[in-house]
C-alpha cells in the first residue's frame, strides 16, 4: 500500500498565481487533513474533512479552499498564492475517532 | 483557544546521554499522541497515552501522561544519532482535532 501520496513534492509560485496541492489515501480512511508546517510553529491545521462530504476549517483557513473530491482524495487550492503561504504543506488521514495521523511525504511550496 | 505547549524547543545532546521533552495542556486532555519528524521527513506516529497516570515504553523512550490529563512528557534512555528529529506531541482540542505542540527538536553529537 502506498499510503498517503501527495502531489507535487516542490512548487515554486509567483504571488497571485494559483494552484491545487493533491491528496489520496488507499488506506479506506475516513477523516482527512491538510496542515502547514513553518519553523518554529510546529503543524497547524488547514482544514479537515471528518468524513466524506463534510470539510471544516482548521486554525489557519484563510487564503485556502479545500474539496473532498471522494473518500480517497482531499484537495488544497490556494486561489492566489501570497509569500506569506511558503511552507510545506503536509496532508494527514485517520480512520476516526482516536486512531493516529498517517502523513504524506509534504509539498514544500515557495511562493515569491 | 487551548493550546499544548511543549519545551524545549531545541535541544543539543551528546550521543549517550538523556533526553526529555515535555508537553503541557491549558485544559485536560481525552489523550495525547507523539509522533516523530526525521530530518527533511513527514511525522510519524509513536505512541498514543489514554489514561490517567500511564507510562508506556518502547525500548529506550520512555512515554508518561500527567494524573491531571494536562502534562506528557517522553524521555529517551541513552541517545543514539538514529534519535536526531523533531518529537511532537498532539492532544485533542474540543472539536476533536489534534493540536501539535511546537516540537522538540534534537540532535545529537556522536
Amino acid at each position: 500500500n502506498a499510503g498517503v501520496t501527495q502531489t507535487p513534492k516542490f512548487q515554486v509560485l509567483k504571488t497571485g498565481q494559483s494552484m491545487t496541492l493533491q491528496c489520496a489515501q488507499d488506506m479506506n480512511h475516513n477523516s482527512m487533513y491538510w496542515y502547514r508546517q513553518d519553523p518554529g510553529m510546529g503543524l497547524r491545521l488547514i482544514y479537515y474533512s471528518a468524513s466524506e462530504g463534510t470539510t471544516d476549517k482548521g486554525e489557519v483557513p484563510n487564503g485556502y479552499n479545500v474539496s473532498r473530491l471522494n473518500k480517497r482524495e482531499f484537495s488544497l487550492r490556494l486561489e492566489s498564492a501570497a509569500p506569506s503561504q511558503t511552507s510545506v504543506y503536509f496532508c494527514a488521514s485517520r480512520t476516526g475517532g482516536n486512531s493516529p495521523l498517517h502523513f504524506g511525504n509534504g509539498t514544500r511550496l515557495t511562493v515569491t | 483557544g487551548q493550546q499544548v505547549m511543549q519545551i524545549p524547543q531545541y535541544q543539543h545532546v551528546q550521543e549517550g546521554e538523556d533526553f526529555t521533552t515535555y508537553c503541557n495542556s491549558s485544559t485536560t486532555l481525552s489523550n495525547i499522541q507523539w509522533y516523530k519528524q526525521r530530518p527533511g521527513g513527514h511525522p510519524v506516529f509513536l505512541i498514543q497515552l489514554v489514561k490517567s497516570g500511564e507510562v508506556k515504553k518502547q525500548k529506550r523512550l520512555t512515554f508518561q501522561f500527567g494524573e491531571a490529563k494536562k502534562n506528557s512528557s517522553l524521555h529517551i534512555t541513552a541517545t543514539q544519532t538514529t534519535d536526531v528529529g523533531t518529537y511532537f506531541c498532539a492532544g485533542r482540542g474540543s472539536q476533536g482535532n489534534l493540536i501539535f505542540g511546537k516540537g522538540t527538536k534534537l540532535s545529537v553529537k556522536p
